[in-house]
Protein backbone atom coordinates (compact mmCIF):
# COMPACT_ATOMS: atom_id res chain seq x y z
CA UNK A 1 0.00 0.00 0.00
CA UNK A 2 1.84 3.18 -1.28
CA UNK A 3 1.63 6.72 1.22
CA UNK A 4 0.66 8.54 -2.53
CA UNK A 5 -2.51 7.30 -3.86
CA UNK A 6 -2.51 7.40 -7.83
CA UNK A 7 -4.83 5.40 -10.87
CA UNK A 8 -3.53 2.07 -11.37
CA UNK A 9 -4.11 3.04 -15.16
CA UNK A 10 -4.98 5.59 -17.66
CA UNK A 11 -5.78 5.49 -21.77
CA UNK A 12 -6.37 7.74 -24.33
CA UNK A 13 -5.62 7.95 -27.81
CA UNK A 14 -3.20 9.91 -29.54
CA UNK A 15 -2.92 13.71 -29.81
CA UNK A 16 -5.34 13.77 -26.94
CA UNK A 17 -5.15 14.80 -23.33
CA UNK A 18 -4.82 13.07 -20.09
CA UNK A 19 -4.38 13.45 -16.29
CA UNK A 20 -3.57 11.13 -13.87
CA UNK A 21 -4.09 12.40 -10.13
CA UNK A 22 -2.21 11.68 -7.00
CA UNK A 23 -3.18 12.29 -3.55
CA UNK A 24 -1.45 12.88 -0.49
CA UNK A 25 -1.97 13.90 3.33
CA UNK A 26 -1.45 17.08 5.02
CA UNK A 27 2.75 15.07 5.89
CA UNK A 28 3.70 14.84 2.47
CA UNK A 29 1.88 16.92 -0.85
CA UNK A 30 -0.15 19.43 1.72
CA UNK A 31 3.45 20.63 3.16
CA UNK A 32 5.85 19.45 0.41
CA UNK A 33 6.54 20.16 -3.25
CA UNK A 34 5.36 17.21 -5.57
CA UNK A 35 7.66 15.82 -8.19
CA UNK A 36 6.70 13.64 -10.99
CA UNK A 37 8.72 10.48 -12.82
CA UNK A 38 8.13 8.78 -16.05
CA UNK A 39 9.48 5.40 -16.50
CA UNK A 40 9.68 3.96 -20.14
CA UNK A 41 9.34 0.24 -20.37
CA UNK A 42 12.93 -1.47 -18.92
CA UNK A 43 14.50 1.45 -18.38
CA UNK A 44 14.97 3.87 -15.64
CA UNK A 45 12.83 6.24 -13.95
CA UNK A 46 13.46 9.95 -14.81
CA UNK A 47 12.43 13.25 -13.90
CA UNK A 48 9.66 14.78 -15.29
CA UNK A 49 8.13 17.91 -13.03
CA UNK A 50 9.48 18.91 -9.78
CA UNK A 51 8.32 21.19 -6.96
CA UNK A 52 4.55 20.70 -8.25
CA UNK A 53 4.96 22.74 -11.85
CA UNK A 54 8.62 23.10 -13.50
CA UNK A 55 10.12 20.81 -15.81
CA UNK A 56 13.73 20.23 -16.43
CA UNK A 57 15.33 21.17 -19.42
CA UNK A 58 14.37 19.38 -21.98
CA UNK A 59 11.34 18.24 -21.25
CA UNK A 60 8.38 19.34 -23.50
CA UNK A 61 5.83 21.35 -22.22
CA UNK A 62 3.29 19.04 -23.40
CA UNK A 63 4.38 17.65 -19.53
CA UNK A 64 2.50 19.61 -17.01
CA UNK A 65 2.06 19.59 -13.69
CA UNK A 66 -0.50 21.56 -10.49
CA UNK A 67 -1.04 20.67 -6.98
CA UNK A 68 -3.78 21.67 -4.95
CA UNK A 69 -4.41 21.33 -1.07
CA UNK A 70 -3.22 17.60 -0.63
CA UNK A 71 -3.32 16.49 -4.34
CA UNK A 72 -1.42 16.63 -7.57
CA UNK A 73 -2.25 16.45 -11.05
CA UNK A 74 0.04 15.23 -14.17
CA UNK A 75 -1.45 16.77 -17.27
CA UNK A 76 -0.34 15.27 -20.43
CA UNK A 77 -1.38 17.03 -23.93
CA UNK A 78 -0.59 15.83 -27.58
CA UNK A 79 -0.02 12.19 -26.39
CA UNK A 80 2.44 10.17 -28.31
CA UNK A 81 2.73 6.49 -28.54
CA UNK A 82 6.19 7.23 -26.99
CA UNK A 83 4.76 8.62 -23.67
CA UNK A 84 3.38 4.97 -22.65
CA UNK A 85 4.89 4.22 -19.74
CA UNK A 86 4.75 4.02 -15.83
CA UNK A 87 4.39 7.21 -14.60
CA UNK A 88 5.00 8.16 -10.02
CA UNK A 89 4.35 11.21 -7.96
CA UNK A 90 6.58 11.63 -5.91
CA UNK A 91 7.62 13.97 -2.62
CA UNK A 92 9.00 14.15 1.07
CA UNK A 93 7.03 13.20 4.00
CA UNK A 94 7.68 15.04 7.09
CA UNK A 95 5.82 12.92 9.33
CA UNK A 96 7.55 11.02 12.70
CA UNK A 97 9.27 8.50 9.92
CA UNK A 98 10.81 11.47 7.82
CA UNK A 99 10.76 9.69 3.94
CA UNK A 100 10.91 10.26 0.35
CA UNK A 101 7.14 8.43 -0.35
CA UNK A 102 5.75 7.76 -4.11
CA UNK A 103 2.59 6.59 -5.44
CA UNK A 104 1.87 3.09 -6.52
CA UNK A 105 2.53 4.59 -10.06
CA UNK A 106 -0.24 4.93 -13.26
CA UNK A 107 0.66 2.75 -16.25
CA UNK A 108 -0.63 5.25 -19.72
CA UNK A 109 -1.48 3.35 -22.65
CA UNK A 110 -1.66 5.23 -25.90
CA UNK A 111 -4.27 3.41 -27.85
CA UNK B 1 27.04 15.33 -19.13
CA UNK B 2 25.58 14.26 -15.64
CA UNK B 3 25.91 10.59 -14.43
CA UNK B 4 25.44 8.09 -12.55
CA UNK B 5 26.37 3.99 -12.36
CA UNK B 6 25.88 1.45 -9.75
CA UNK B 7 27.33 -1.52 -9.26
CA UNK B 8 27.85 -4.58 -6.49
CA UNK B 9 24.33 -6.08 -7.43
CA UNK B 10 24.21 -9.98 -7.86
CA UNK B 11 22.62 -13.45 -6.28
CA UNK B 12 22.78 -13.89 -2.60
CA UNK B 13 21.47 -15.94 -0.17
CA UNK B 14 18.91 -15.16 2.56
CA UNK B 15 20.39 -13.86 5.36
CA UNK B 16 23.90 -12.76 3.45
CA UNK B 17 25.41 -9.18 2.53
CA UNK B 18 25.99 -7.38 -0.02
CA UNK B 19 27.73 -3.76 -0.84
CA UNK B 20 25.89 -1.54 -3.78
CA UNK B 21 28.61 1.51 -5.31
CA UNK B 22 27.16 4.54 -7.16
CA UNK B 23 29.79 5.90 -9.46
CA UNK B 24 29.05 9.86 -9.96
CA UNK B 25 30.29 12.18 -12.51
CA UNK B 26 29.69 14.99 -14.12
CA UNK B 27 28.47 17.37 -11.04
CA UNK B 28 30.28 18.77 -8.09
CA UNK B 29 28.85 15.15 -5.66
CA UNK B 30 29.76 16.93 -2.68
CA UNK B 31 27.36 19.44 -2.82
CA UNK B 32 23.82 17.20 -3.02
CA UNK B 33 22.26 14.91 -1.23
CA UNK B 34 21.89 11.32 -2.44
CA UNK B 35 19.18 8.44 -2.60
CA UNK B 36 18.60 4.58 -3.30
CA UNK B 37 15.48 3.72 -4.21
CA UNK B 38 14.73 0.05 -5.02
CA UNK B 39 12.10 -1.72 -7.52
CA UNK B 40 10.83 -5.09 -7.11
CA UNK B 41 9.92 -7.20 -10.24
CA UNK B 42 6.68 -5.93 -11.64
CA UNK B 43 5.99 -3.41 -8.55
CA UNK B 44 6.67 0.24 -7.75
CA UNK B 45 8.96 2.22 -6.43
CA UNK B 46 10.10 1.89 -2.76
CA UNK B 47 12.60 4.89 -1.17
CA UNK B 48 15.44 2.98 0.67
CA UNK B 49 17.61 5.85 2.15
CA UNK B 50 18.96 9.33 1.84
CA UNK B 51 22.00 10.75 2.51
CA UNK B 52 23.36 14.50 2.88
CA UNK B 53 26.01 16.42 1.01
CA UNK B 54 28.31 15.69 3.98
CA UNK B 55 26.68 12.69 5.55
CA UNK B 56 25.42 14.78 8.73
CA UNK B 57 21.71 13.78 7.82
CA UNK B 58 21.08 10.04 7.47
CA UNK B 59 17.10 8.57 7.01
CA UNK B 60 16.02 5.08 5.99
CA UNK B 61 13.14 3.59 5.17
CA UNK B 62 11.41 1.18 7.92
CA UNK B 63 12.19 -1.87 5.76
CA UNK B 64 15.90 -1.82 5.78
CA UNK B 65 16.49 0.48 8.96
CA UNK B 66 18.96 -2.39 11.31
CA UNK B 67 20.10 -4.11 8.29
CA UNK B 68 20.99 -0.97 5.40
CA UNK B 69 23.57 1.38 5.85
CA UNK B 70 23.94 3.80 3.25
CA UNK B 71 27.66 5.73 3.32
CA UNK B 72 29.12 8.09 0.72
CA UNK B 73 32.85 9.35 -0.37
CA UNK B 74 32.99 12.79 -1.49
CA UNK B 75 36.67 12.49 -2.67
CA UNK B 76 35.94 9.36 -4.41
CA UNK B 77 32.55 10.42 -5.89
CA UNK B 78 30.65 7.89 -4.69
CA UNK B 79 27.91 6.77 -2.47
CA UNK B 80 27.28 3.03 -1.15
CA UNK B 81 24.96 0.89 0.56
CA UNK B 82 25.76 -1.78 2.83
CA UNK B 83 23.20 -4.27 3.08
CA UNK B 84 23.43 -6.86 5.58
CA UNK B 85 20.70 -9.75 6.67
CA UNK B 86 19.31 -9.76 3.49
CA UNK B 87 15.61 -11.13 2.83
CA UNK B 88 13.62 -12.09 -0.21
CA UNK B 89 11.23 -9.46 -0.42
CA UNK B 90 14.90 -6.89 -0.85
CA UNK B 91 14.85 -8.63 -4.36
CA UNK B 92 14.88 -5.65 -6.80
CA UNK B 93 16.31 -3.37 -9.08
CA UNK B 94 18.13 -0.33 -6.68
CA UNK B 95 18.66 3.03 -8.27
CA UNK B 96 21.01 5.71 -7.04
CA UNK B 97 19.92 9.13 -7.72
CA UNK B 98 20.54 12.60 -6.89
CA UNK B 99 18.87 14.78 -4.73
CA UNK B 100 17.77 18.79 -5.89
CA UNK B 101 15.12 19.86 -5.71
CA UNK B 102 13.69 16.36 -7.05
CA UNK B 103 15.25 12.92 -7.71
CA UNK B 104 16.78 13.43 -10.58
CA UNK B 105 18.93 12.14 -12.53
CA UNK B 106 18.81 8.24 -11.78
CA UNK B 107 21.49 5.52 -13.13
CA UNK B 108 20.90 2.81 -14.64
CA UNK B 109 19.76 0.38 -11.52
CA UNK B 110 21.65 -3.01 -10.08
CA UNK B 111 19.63 -5.69 -9.47
CA UNK B 112 19.74 -7.53 -6.31
CA UNK B 113 18.18 -11.00 -5.81
CA UNK B 114 17.60 -12.84 -2.72
CA UNK B 115 17.50 -16.33 -3.29
CA UNK B 116 18.36 -19.92 -1.58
Amino acid sequence: QSVLTQPPSVSAAPGQKVTISCSGSSSNIGNNYVSWYQQLPGTAPKLLIYENNKRPSGIPDRFSGSKSGTSATLGITGLQTGDEADYYCGTWDSSLSAEWVFGGGTKLTVL
Amino acid sequence: EVQLVESGGGLVKPGGSLRLSCAASGFTFSSYSMNWVRQAPGKGLEWVSSISSSSSYIYYADSVKGRFTISRDNAKNSLYLQMNSLRAEDTAVYYCARVGPALGPWGQGTLVTVSS
